[in-house]
């Protein structure tokens, strides 16, 4: 059973730049979450995907924007890139239905680093 | 605030050495709790997982955690530490009863070095 998968796993940017990052969840998950990981603030929640419609958001700015597609794969964007958003993104995914379901397996993750 | 907190930031112990690492967590309800590995450069690996039941629970690798509502803790042990080990150890919890879903809340890590 293929994982979690992340694309790309390493990206540079420049600041005021956009960037749009994939996962491709567990086939059969339906939920998707995102996560933001940083050395001074850690590993942050900010937003889960479940049946194409967001369920929850973590306490990010507008230019943070995520979506999820109909076979369940998810996109985030980030606009507008500062270079504190230079970060390890990870993505997760679960079933998503029912509390037995909760358990999230993570993809490797996307090293994006903003010059 | 829902919150999970890692005392420890850094841990050395020598290889076949007993491992405890601390996890607390302030939350409304009894959060699910988990607890996750994660090798440089690398995404995050379940170890193991309490949603009810048995306060003990056993995971891979060896690793088991003991859930003590008392003391709202749930710190994960090993009996013997292998070199392959060091890495850092995440504690994280949710809240279904809340449909947080899988939005997990992370404690700040404990990074776990092996001493040969």
């Amino acid at each position: 059973k293929a994982g979690v998968t992340q694309t790309p796993r390493y990206l540079i940017k420049t600041r005021g730049q956009q960037v749009t990052l994939s996962c491709s969840p567990i086939s059969g998950h339906r939920s998707v979450s995102w996560y933001q990981q940083t050395p001074g603030q850690g590993l942050q929640f900010l937003f889960e995907y479940f049946s194409e419609t967001q369920r929850n958001k973590g306490n990010f700015p507008g230019r943070f924007s995520g979506r999820q597609f109909s076979n369940s794969r998810s996109e985030m964007n980030v606009s507008t890139l500062e270079l504190g958003d230079s970060a390890l993104y990870l993505c997760a995914s679960s079933p998503g239905a029912g509390r037995v379901n909760t358990e999230a397996f993570f993809g490797q993750g996307t090293r994006l680093t903003v010059v | 605030a829902q919150s999970v907190t890692q005392p420890d930031i850094h841990i050395t112990v020598s290889e076949g050495a007993s491992l405890e690492l601390r996890c607390n967590y302030s939350y409304g309800a009894t959060p699910y709790l988990f607890w996750y590995v994660q090798s440089p450069g690398q995404g995050l690996q379940l170890l193991l997982k309490y949603f009810s039941g048995d306060t003990l629970v056993q995971g891979i690798k060896g690793f088991e955690a003991e859930f003590k509502r008392s003391q709202s803790s749930f710190n994960l042990r090993k009996p013997s530490v292998h070199w392959s080990d060091a890495a850092e150890y995440f504690c994280a919890a949710t809240d279904l009863y809340n449909n947080a879903g899988n939005m997990l809340t992370f404690g700040g890590g404990t990074r776990l070095m092996v001493k040969p």
